[in-house]
Formats: C-alpha cells, structure tokens, sequence
C-alpha cells in the first residue's frame, strides 16, 4: 500500500488567496483525520470523518476553514481566504477498526507545508 | 479534562537509556499511544497500552499506571537515529459513543541523541 498521500507537499501562496489540501487515506481505513502542527501550539486536529462523515470539527479554528469527503478514497481541506497565521504543516490521517488497539494506531501522510505571505 | 503533560526536552548518549514521562487527566480514558516523530517527516505510530503494564516491541517499551494517570515510554540501547520528537496521545470518548479514535496529543518531548 502506498500509505496515505496528500498534495501537494509544499504551498506558498499570498494573504487573502484560496488554498486546497488533498488527501487519500489508505484504503480500507474508514475514520480520516486532518491536523495541524506548529512550534506554538503543536499537533491539534481540525476535523475527523467517520465513513465520510463529519464526526468533529471543533478543532476548525473558523468559517475560514472547510473540509470535505466525498468519498471514501478522498477528502479535502480548504482555507478561503488565507492568513499568514494560517502558515503551518497540515497532515491528514486514517486509521481502521472499530475497537482495540487498531482504532488508535493513526498512519500519517507525508503532510503539506503551507506558507502564507 | 483532556491535556498531557510531558518533558520537552531530553538528551541522552548512544547506547543509554531514557524514559520519556507522559501525565494526563483521566476523564474517559482508554489507554495511552506514543508516536516517534523525526525532523521534517510525519508522526509513526510506536505503541498503544489499553491496559496497565509494560509493552515491548524490540528497543522501545511502553508503560501505564492508570491508577497514577501516567505512562511513560523506554528507549533501550539508543541510536542516533533515535533523536526524534516523541509523543503521547490519548483517545478520546464521545458520551454514547465510545472510543471514537479521535487522538489528543501531548506537546512532544525531543529527544537529543549525542555521541
């Protein structure tokens, strides 16, 4: 399996301008997870999916922010308009099982870095 | 009710040991996961304890107490390929809904591995 793939890995983009993050989860993996990481506030996710559902999106820092799934091999995460503050790695993420051990080991794609100017 | 606390630093030599200390506050709790994250890469999943006791898997071990709400994770024999930020993360219980899988992780702790 090729693991969990988003794009792009890089983004630099002006204040104000729109920017979508992709990801495809592993497949078979049916909760999906997008995070955001930065030297201030570390690791804090933003919204997670369960069978395309949105589960929990109290992470979404505001309106700005948007994520989707439309289907199981895909979701996206939007940031309309872009802030420099916004500026930060995102990594999506899936994980598999219902119960257990499984449902908490989390497989990481390689994350996008996003810089706001 | 929901933070972990870990060290945010630790240095250690090659071939020693270190333990990275993760405390945490108990409301729905279901066990303790730890992932290894190197500079510039993705955070990889090392362990999960659903129930007191150590877990080993080669160099690295895992531990909870959760009657003390802490757990910690051993790193044997270290490497410099060790030197890595490590961290604690606990799910998540939604009322009525169990273990949902949604993870809160702790700050990290970064591990410096010297000669």
């Amino acid at each position: 399996d090729a693991g969990v793939i988003q794009s792009p890995r890089h983004e630099v983009t002006e204040m104000g301008q729109e920017v979508t993050l992709r990801c495809k989860p592993i497949s078979g993996h049916n909760s999906l997870f997008w995070y955001r990481q930065t030297m201030m506030r570390g690791l804090e996710l933003l919204i997670y999916f369960n069978n395309n559902v949105p589960i929990d999106d109290s992470g979404m820092p505001e309106d700005r922010f948007s994520a989707k799934m439309p289907n199981a091999s895909f979701s996206t995460l939007k940031i309309q308009p872009s802030e420099p503050r916004d500026s930060a790695v995102y990594f999506c993420a899936s994980s598999s099982g219902t119960s257990g051990g499984a449902i908490n080991e989390q497989f990481f794609g390689p994350g996008t870095r996003l810089t706001v100017l | 009710g929901q933070s972990l606390e870990q060290p945010s630093e630790v240095t250690a030599v090659e071939g020693a040991i270190v333990q990275i200390n993760c405390t945490y506050q108990t409301s729905g709790f279901y066990g303790l996961s730890w992932y290894q994250q190197h500079d510039g890469g993705a955070p990889t999943f090392l362990s999960y304890n659903a129930l007191d006791g150590l877990e080993e898997t080669g160099r690295f071990s895992s531990f909870l107490s959760r009657s003390d709400s802490y757990g910690y994770l051993l790193l044997q024999e270290l490497q410099m390929k060790d030197s890595a930020s490590y961290f604690c993360a606990r799910p998540v219980r939604i009322h009525g809904s169990g273990n949902t899988g949604k993870l809160i992780f702790g700050q990290g702790t970064t591990l410096q591995v010297k000669p």
